[in-house]
């Protein structure tokens, strides 16, 4: 079926650097996704996005974070700064309809 | 606010038996449903899933789930399990209205089928 990649695979920093999760989402969806998930608990939905804007986001997603499809082939997940309560893994989605999940970046802060 | 409940974080059958992993969820009306499932180091996978009509459908590989509306219920079953099932599932609500909302998930049951 169609594949959502994501890159990196693992990231580990420092706290208060900047990360940037990469998205190769399905070639032709127009809906894009981000959730996280810390170890040990269920997935939560942080932010979606269409047509270049966000539609929703939810608490979770903090003023570090951002996102944005530069060149219309990634989508990106930023944070700046980086805290230590950002360690987890993140997973991209995408969708025309259903959601199609990427295999997760986990992200680990120090 | 919506939310979806997996009773059980662990279930340990033997191959050839039948399955079922148990789904509630609360919300004032009857939502999108969906059944996920993830292997290792992959990402989630959709099984099946529920808009309206027929309460019993059917997905990938031998899964259907029932919806019930008076339970508020969308359990998973297998008639007979296969080592390969062996993963996590997630059971996750669409929100809203619109099949593209935002997915609120379970917490997950991990699914161990032994020879």
């Amino acid at each position: 079926g169609p594949k959502v990649l994501q890159i990196p695979s693992h990231q580990i920093i420092d706290m208060g650097q900047m990360v940037t999760l990469n998205c190769d989402p399905v070639s032709n969806h127009l809906y894009f996704y981000w959730y996280k998930q810390i170890l040990g608990q269920q997935m939560e939905f942080l932010v979606n996005f269409y047509n270049g804007k966000v539609m929703e986001k939810s608490k979770l997603f903090k003023d570090q974070f951002s996102v944005e499809r530069p060149d219309g082939s990634y989508f990106t997940l930023k944070i700046q700064p980086t805290a230590l309560e950002d360690s987890a893994v993140y997973f991209c989605a995408s969708s025309l309809g259903e959601q199609y999940f990427g295999p997760g970046t986990r992200l680990t802060v120090l | 606010a919506q939310s979806v409940t997996q009773p059980d974080a662990r279930v340990t059958v033997s191959e050839g038996a039948s399955l079922q992993l148990r789904c509630k969820y609360s919300y004032s009306a009857t939502p999108y449903l969906f059944w996920y499932v993830q292997y290792p180091r992959q990402g989630l996978q959709m099984l099946l899933k529920y808009y309206s009509g027929d309460p019993v459908v059917q997905g990938v590989n031998g899964f259907e789930a029932e919806f019930s509306k008076s339970d508020s219920s969308f359990h998973l079953r297998k008639a007979s399990v296969h080592w390969s099932d062996s993963a996590v599932y997630f059971c996750a609500v669409s929100e809203g209205t619109q099949v593209v909302g935002q997915l609120t998930f379970g917490s997950g049951t991990r699914l161990q089928v032994y020879a």
